[in-house]
């Protein structure tokens, strides 16, 4: 089967722009999650979709970063402005379940490595 | 909230020496608890997972990894590892619930041919 699709793999940008990534998760996944991982950290949640809805989004700046996913099938994510502190690799991943109380595994997308100079 | 924590950052080992990477999480409900790995310039992917039962299970590549519910603890072994094993480990943790996946800083495994 067709793997978690991220886009674009590698994006290098001037503070203050903005960015975006696409992200296409595994056919019939339900729930989608975009993570932060910073160099030699682990991957860190921003927001977590199930279908269209939000699920958890606690940790996501919600005054430079946005996030969409209108269709319950692909998602993006945007961030405007950047700041040198948001350079790391954005990741996607999906899991099936569409319920909770079933436990799975996240399947992981290659990441965009965003870097802001 | 859930945390996780590994007890290496950086482990070099020489091949067929064996590998024990320790995980420790924080929480006090019904987890499972997964071992990702991620080879450079490639996607994190699973080596094993636990759900229930068995506390022994078994991966791909040779890896299988303990549950001590006691300790909190989900340490990753490899009798015998190879030099295709470098990579950057992670252990992670998420509830039946919330379902979000909590990850450990990661553990970089080099080994020396």
């Amino acid at each position: 089967e067709a793997g978690v699709a991220q886009s674009p793999r590698y994006k290098i940008i001037e503070k203050r722009q903005s960015v975006a990534f696409w992200c296409n998760p595994i056919s019939g996944h339900a729930t989608l999650y975009w993570y932060q991982q910073i160099l030699g950290q682990g991957p860190k949640l921003l927001i977590q979709f199930q279908n269209n809805g939000v699920v958890d989004d606690s940790q996501l700046p919600k005054d430079r970063f946005s996030a969409e996913r209108l269709k319950g099938v692909d998602s993006t994510l945007k961030i405007q402005p950047a700041k040198l502190e948001d350079s790391a690799v954005y990741l996607c991943a999906s899991t099936q379940h569409r319920t909770a109380l079933v436990a799975t595994e996240a399947f992981f997308g290659q990441g965009t490595r965003l870097t802001v100079v | 909230a859930q945390s996780v924590s590994q007890h290496n950052h950086h482990v070099i080992l020489s091949e067929a020496a064996s590998l024990e990477l320790g995980c420790n999480y924080s929480y006090g409900g019904t987890v499972n608890l997964f071992w990702y790995v991620q080879y450079p310039g490639q996607h994190l992917q699973l080596l094993l997972k636990y759900f229930s039962g068995d506390p022994l299970v078994k991966g791909i590549k040779g890896f299988e990894a303990e549950f001590i519910k006691s300790k909190f603890s989900f340490n990753l072994r490899k009798p015998s590892v190879q030099w295709s094993d470098t990579a950057e480990y992670f252990c992670a943790v998420n509830d039946n619930y919330g379902q979000n996946f909590v990850f450990g800083p990661g553990t970089r495994l080099s080994v020396l041919p």
